[in-house]
């Protein structure tokens, strides 16, 4: 597609539940990135991927935070055992090459109660 | 490091006003800079880029120069409408592993 597509657009978890939020990123586009938005305007880097290889994960909570992008399917980031702090927005973003611009999906809004 | 510093808003300004928010950053070599605005409940999008120094980038009557010697890309605009008011970001990109960006800008403009 012509756009980077996020679903859910919201997503509501009890505390300790699983959140699994999806990410189609530009079609040709090889790199892609996950961010988690906080405290409005705050942009934390949690993982980028280029094609299916994580590129850089050092945003990554990894005791809780998982994700994949594997070919032929939207890429995910999976929260375990989601905790009340996981409530923000988390956008993905693909671009097509190092170094170019990155475009950005409208976010998932995930609120852990 | 790569790190990006933002000017701390939020900023008000009435409709024609002139704009500047300021953007400096820290980064080894040659990194790509970008400005983003971001509109309530939206994603980030793209507002101009700049690849090497000197480079101007321009779009909407926004502009931002990429200038090495002060390691600066500010963001300007002559003339600001109501439909400019929105939170801005500076980023840059080095290796194209992640974007590092600013804490963002505010910014709201009235009639």
């Amino acid at each position: 597609g012509e756009e980077v597509a996020q679903t859910p657009k919201h997503l509501v978890r009890g505390e300790g539940q699983k959140a699994k939020l999806y990410c189609a990123p530009i079609k040709g586009h090889s790199y892609v990135f996950w961010y988690q938005q906080v405290l409005k305007n705050e942009f934390k880097f949690l993982i980028s991927f280029q094609n299916e290889n994580v590129f850089d994960e050092t945003g990554m909570p990894k005791e809780r935070f998982s994700a994949k992008c594997l070919p032929n399917s939207p890429c995910s980031l999976e929260i375990q055992a989601t905790k009340l702090e996981d409530s923000a927005v988390y956008f993905c973003a693909s671009s097509a090459d190092r170094n170019t611009e990155a475009f950005f999906g409208q976010g998932t809004r995930l609120t852990v109660v | 490091g790569n790190s990006v510093t933002q000017m701390e808003g939020p900023v008000t300004l009435s409709e024609e006003a002139f704009l500047t928010i300021n953007c400096t950053y820290t980064a080894t070599g040659y990194p790509s800079l970008f400005w983003y605005v971001q509109y309530p409940g939206e994603g980030l999008q793209l507002l101009l880029k700049a690849t090497k120094a000197d480079d101007k980038g321009s779009n909407k009557g926004f502009e931002a120069t990429y200038r090495k010697e002060t390691t600066s890309f500010h963001l300007e605009k002559g003339s600001v409408q109501v439909s400019d008011s929105a939170v801005y970001f500076c980023a840059l990109s080095n290796t194209g592993n992640q974007f590092y960006f600013g804490t963002g800008t505010s910014l709201t403009v009235i009639p």
